[in-house]
C-alpha cells in the first residue's frame, strides 16, 4: 500500500526550463491537490482536482498547469521555471474535500 | 492574505509536560479544522480534526479545542514525548470551498 507517491524527490532546473512533477495515489481517492511549502508561508494550494477530468486553481496557480486523466495520477507541470518557484512541492489526496489529506513525501525543486 | 495564522514559530517543552500549540483564523466561513504533523524530509501527516459544531475533540494524548467566537483553536499534547518533536500545521476549510488554508507551522521540541 504505497499511498501517495511523488517523483522525483529532488530536482534542479535552469530558469526557463519546463518539467513535470509526478504524483500517483493507489487509494482510489477522488480529491487530489498540489501544495508548495515556503519558509514562513506554510502550505499554499496551487491546483486541485475533485475527480478525473476536473481541475481548478488554488491560491497560487500562476506558472503551473495540471491535468487529471485518471483517478490515480495528477501531474504538475512547470511551464517555464523561475527562481521564485524554488520550493518544496507536496501532492495530497483525500476521499473527499476537507477530509484528512494523505500527503506524498515531497519534491524539493531548485531553480537556478 | 494569511487566513490561518500560527504566531509562534517554535515551542520547547519538557518531556511529560503539556504542549499547547495555538492557531487563529480570520475567515468566519471556515467550519472544519485540522492539525497535521510533519517530520523533516517527509510529507505532513493528518493528526486530528474538529468540526465547527464541536468545541473539543480528543484522540489519545491529543486534544483540539475550538473557540468559534474568538476564531481560535489549540492543540494540546499530554504528556509530551520526544517523538512528538516535529512541525505542526493548523489548517482550515469551509464545506463549499476546495481551498484548504494552512498556517505557517510551529516547530515543537520536546526535551528528554
Amino acid at each position: 500500500n504505497a499511498g501517495v507517491t511523488q517523483t522525483p524527490k529532488f530536482q534542479v532546473l535552469k530558469t526557463g526550463q519546463s518539467m513535470t512533477l509526478q504524483c500517483a495515489q493507489d487509494m482510489n481517492h477522488e480529491y487530489m491537490s498540489w501544495y508548495r511549502q515556503d519558509p514562513g508561508m506554510g502550505l499554499r494550494l496551487i491546483h486541485y482536482s475533485v475527480g478525473a477530468g476536473i481541475t481548478d486553481q488554488g491560491e497560487v496557480p500562476n506558472g503551473y498547469n495540471v491535468s487529471r486523466s485518471t483517478t490515480e495520477d495528477f501531474p504538475l507541470r512547470l511551464l517555464s521555471a523561475a527562481p521564485s518557484q524554488t520550493s518544496v512541492y507536496f501532492c495530497a489526496s483525500s476521499p473527499t474535500v476537507g477530509y484528512g489529506y494523505t500527503f506524498g513525501s515531497g519534491t524539493r525543486l531548485t531553480v537556478v | 492574505d494569511q487566513q490561518v495564522k500560527q504566531n509562534s514559530p517554535s515551542l520547547s517543552v519538557q518531556e511529560g509536560r503539556i504542549s499547547i500549540l495555538n492557531c487563529d483564523y480570520t475567515n468566519s466561513m471556515f467550519d472544519y479544522f485540522l492539525w497535521y504533523k510533519k517530520y523533516p524530509a517527509e510529507g505532513p501527516t493528518f493528526l486530528i480534526s474538529i468540526s465547527s459544531i464541536k468545541d473539543k475533540n480528543e484522540d489519545g494524548r491529543f486534544t483540539v479545542f475550538l473557540n468559534k467566537s474568538a476564531k481560535h483553536l489549540s492543540l494540546h499534547i499530554v504528556p509530551s514525548q520526544p517523538g512528538d518533536s516535529a512541525v505542526y500545521f493548523c489548517a482550515a476549510s469551509d464545506g463549499n470551498n476546495n481551498d484548504m488554508r494552512f498556517g505557517a507551522g510551529t516547530r515543537l521540541t520536546v526535551k528528554p
